[in-house]
This record gives structure tokens, C-alpha cells and sequence, in this order.
């Protein structure tokens, strides 16, 4: 059970878009279609952006989309803005529901 | 909506038995789509799942802390518990505890447990 790999940060001007990666192998990422995006702020609880690759729950704006090629995902977020800035997991379901396996994070700065 | 709260002492000593209590509330946790797990992150790290446990009490824990993890469960008090034995300062991290099915959500707000004598 290996986390899965993200850039360490990206950054961004408001109103530019940017994508986070998350790179994993077939019996993850790649075999699953359930990975899943989190936002978190400091000192507060990951909130869950997208789920199932591509889905948003309900109260996520539209600006957050979710997308996956073989055993790469990715979260893209545009016309960023200042809330934006936080740091950003994925994760994966690897084969059981007891099997979560999470990326490594990345921090989003806006400029 | 469903609700999730940690609960227990934020001090452990080295070499003692960390112990948390999640309180579910706005749903049961008696229900058959869902696990019940616990997440960690350390300070400034990312996160690293610890263990599930569905309400029948099947557990299922990460492998590099199998040996000292037990979760269990009490359906009675809608609750879920952690114990994390023989505790180092590389245990210090907030937990969170977590609904999940192919992902886990809702979070609870999380607590911070550090290791120190």
C-alpha cells in the first residue's frame, strides 16, 4: 500500500487555471474508478471536492473538475481564486473498502 | 446531516496505549453500505489511513500499524474506538475519524494527540 504521488506544490494567478496530478499504479488508480479530491485549510478537516473521478458534491462550485488517464488522475481548478489556496489530497480506493490509499499532497498557492 | 466527533486525552506518555472514542451522530453507524475508519496526519505531513471497522466488528488495518492497532465498535452508543498501543513520538498527529465507503466522508473536525513525556 504505497501513497499515491503528487506534486509537492503549484501555484497560480487569480482567475488562471491549474491542475494537481495524482499518479498511482493499476491496482489503484488504475483499476478503480474511484478516486476522490480533498481541500484542506489549515487547522481544519480535508473536505471532499470530487468523488468517483469526476463528481462533484453538492456545494462544490463547477470551477473544481476531476478526470483520469490510465494510472493518473487529476484535479483541475479554474478561474482560481484567493480561497483557493490550501492543500489538496487524492485518494484511492485499491481493491476493498478497507483498502484507502492517499496521495502524498499538494499545496496550492495563489498568487 | 451525519455528524462525526473525536474524542480522548490530547497527552499520551511513550510507551502507553492511545485511546479515542468517535461519536456518530445524524445517522447510524449500523449501516450496511459503510465503514468506519481512522486517518492520521502529523504535523506539516499528509494523511495515512490507520483502520476500518464495519459495525458487525470486521476490522481491517493498515499493515504498518497492524500490530498495534485495535478498533472496535459499539453500536449501542453509535460509537467507534481507537487504540493505538506502545505509542512513540512518530504517533503524534491529529486523528480524524471518517465514514467511508469508496471514499472517505464526511470527516470529523479532528484532534490532536501528541506523545511526550
Amino acid at each position: 500500500q504505497s501513497a499515491l504521488t503528487q506534486p509537492r506544490s503549484v501555484s497560480g494567478s487569480p482567475g488562471q487555471s491549474v491542475t494537481i496530478s495524482c499518479t498511482g499504479t493499476s491496482s489503484d488508480v488504475g483499476g478503480y474508478n474511484y478516486v476522490s479530491w480533498y481541500q484542506q485549510h489549515p487547522g481544519k478537516a480535508p473536505k471532499l471536492m470530487i468523488y468517483d473521478v469526476s463528481k462533484r458534491p453538492s456545494g462544490v462550485p463547477d470551477r473544481f473538475s476531476g478526470s483520469k488517464s490510465g494510472n493518473t488522475a487529476s484535479l483541475t481548478i479554474s478561474g482560481l481564486q484567493a480561497e483557493d489556496e490550501a492543500d489538496y489530497y487524492c485518494c484511492s480506493y485499491a481493491g476493498s473498502y478497507t483498502d484507502v490509499v492517499f496521495g502524498g499532497g499538494t499545496k496550492l498557492t495563489v498568487l | 446531516q451525519l455528524q462525526l466527533q473525536e474524542s480522548g486525552p490530547g497527552l499520551v506518555k511513550p510507551s502507553e496505549t492511545l485511546s479515542l472514542t468517535c461519536t456518530v451522530s445524524g445517522g447510524s453507524i449500523s449501516s450496511s453500505s459503510y465503514y468506519w475508519g481512522w486517518i492520521r496526519q502529523p504535523p506539516g505531513k499528509g494523511l495515512e489511513w490507520i483502520g476500518s471497522i464495519y459495525y458487525s466488528g470486521s476490522t481491517y488495518y493498515n499493515p504498518s500499524l497492524k500490530s498495534r492497532v485495535t478498533i472496535s465498535v459499539d453500536t449501542s452508543k453509535n460509537q467507534f474506538s481507537l487504540k493505538l498501543s506502545s505509542v512513540t513520538a512518530a504517533d503524534t498527529a491529529v486523528y480524524y475519524c471518517a465514514r467511508h465507503g469508496t471514499e472517505p466522508d464526511p470527516w470529523g473536525q479532528g484532534t490532536l494527540v501528541t506523545v511526550s513525556s
